[in-house]
C-alpha cells in the first residue's frame, strides 16, 4: 500500500523559478528518500533524509522533514530544463526497514 | 558506483509464454533486490523483496507462482513472468542495496533502468 503522497500531483513553473514539492505519510519513519524519474526510465535517487534530522541539502536541492507532521518538502532552486521529471518521495517504515514505500509522486515541468 | 542495470530493456511477446527479466548490481553486492512494478503516470508498487540465497518476499496481493524470483547471487535477481497476459503488460523495475566498507546496510535504494513489457 502507499504511504506517501505528494502535493502537488502536477506543477508547471518557469525556468530559473523555484519548485517545492510536498510530501505526507501516515506511519513513524526511518528515513524518507526522494527520487526523481524521467519519463520511461529508471529512479535516480537524489537524497536521503533520516528521522533525526531536520533538513538536508544537496547543490540545488533542499529538503525539510517534520516527523510530528509526518510531511517532508523538496525544494529544487533556480530551475532548469533538465529538472523537468517526475518526483518520488519514498519512506522506510520504522518497523520494516527493508523495504521503501512509494508515494504517487508529482510531474513537475519546467517551461522555457 | 552504484549501478543497477536490467535486460531486457524492452520486451514484446504472445499472451502465454514467459519472460524473464534480470537484474544485476555491476559495481556491488547486493544484500537484497526489490522487484516493482509500475503503470504509466502511476507511482511504483513493490511486488516482492529477495535476499540472496532465500525465498523472496511477496507482498500481499501479488501471485507468487506467477512472478518467479530468483536471487541466486549478490549481484543478480531475476523476475519470470509466467503465462504472461495481457494485464502483465507494464513497466518493471528493480532495484538493490549492499553494504557500505564497514559491512553496515546501506539505506539508499539504487534503481535499474526498467524493462517496458507488453504482451500481446
Amino acid at each position: 500500500s502507499q504511504q506517501g503522497e505528494e502535493d502537488p500531483q502536477a506543477l508547471s513553473i518557469q525556468e530559473g523559478e523555484n519548485a517545492t514539492m510536498n510530501c505526507s505519510y501516515k506511519t513513524s519513519i526511518n528515513n524518507l528518500q526522494w527520487y526523481r524519474q524521467n519519463s520511461g526510465r529508471g529512479l535516480v535517487h537524489l537524497i536521503l533524509i533520516r528521522s533525526n534530522e531536520r533538513e538536508k541539502h544537496s547543490g540545488r536541492l533542499r529538503v525539510t522533514l517534520d516527523t510530528s507532521k509526518k510531511s517532508s518538502s523538496l525544494l529544487i532552486t533556480a530551475s532548469r530544463a533538465a529538472d523537468t521529471a517526475s518526483y518520488f518521495c519514498a519512506t522506510a517504515p520504522r518497523f520494516r526497514d527493508d523495504k521503501i514505500i512509494f508515494g504517487k509522486g508529482t510531474r513537475l515541468h519546467i517551461l522555457p | 558506483g552504484a549501478v543497477v542495470s536490467q535486460h531486457p530493456s524492452r520486451v514484446i511477446c504472445k499472451s502465454g509464454t514467459s519472460v524473464k527479466i534480470e537484474c544485476r548490481s555491476l559495481d556491488f553486492q547486493a544484500t537484497t533486490m526489490f522487484w516493482y512494478r509500475q503503470f504509466p503516470k502511476k507511482s511504483l508498487m513493490l511486488m516482492a523483496t529477495s535476499n540472496e540465497g532465500s525465498k523472496a518476499t511477496y507482498e500481499q496481493g501479488v501471485e507468487k507462482d506467477k512472478f518467479l524470483i530468483n536471487h541466486a547471487s549478490l549481484t543478480l535477481s531475476t523476475l519470470t513472468v509466467t503465462s504472461a497476459h495481457p494485464e502483465d503488460s507494464s513497466f518493471y523495475i528493480c532495484s538493490a542495496r549492499g553494504r557500505d566498507a564497514g559491512r553496515a546496510i546501506v539505506d539508499t535504494q539504487y534503481f535499474g533502468p526498467g524493462t517496458r513489457l507488453t504482451v500481446l
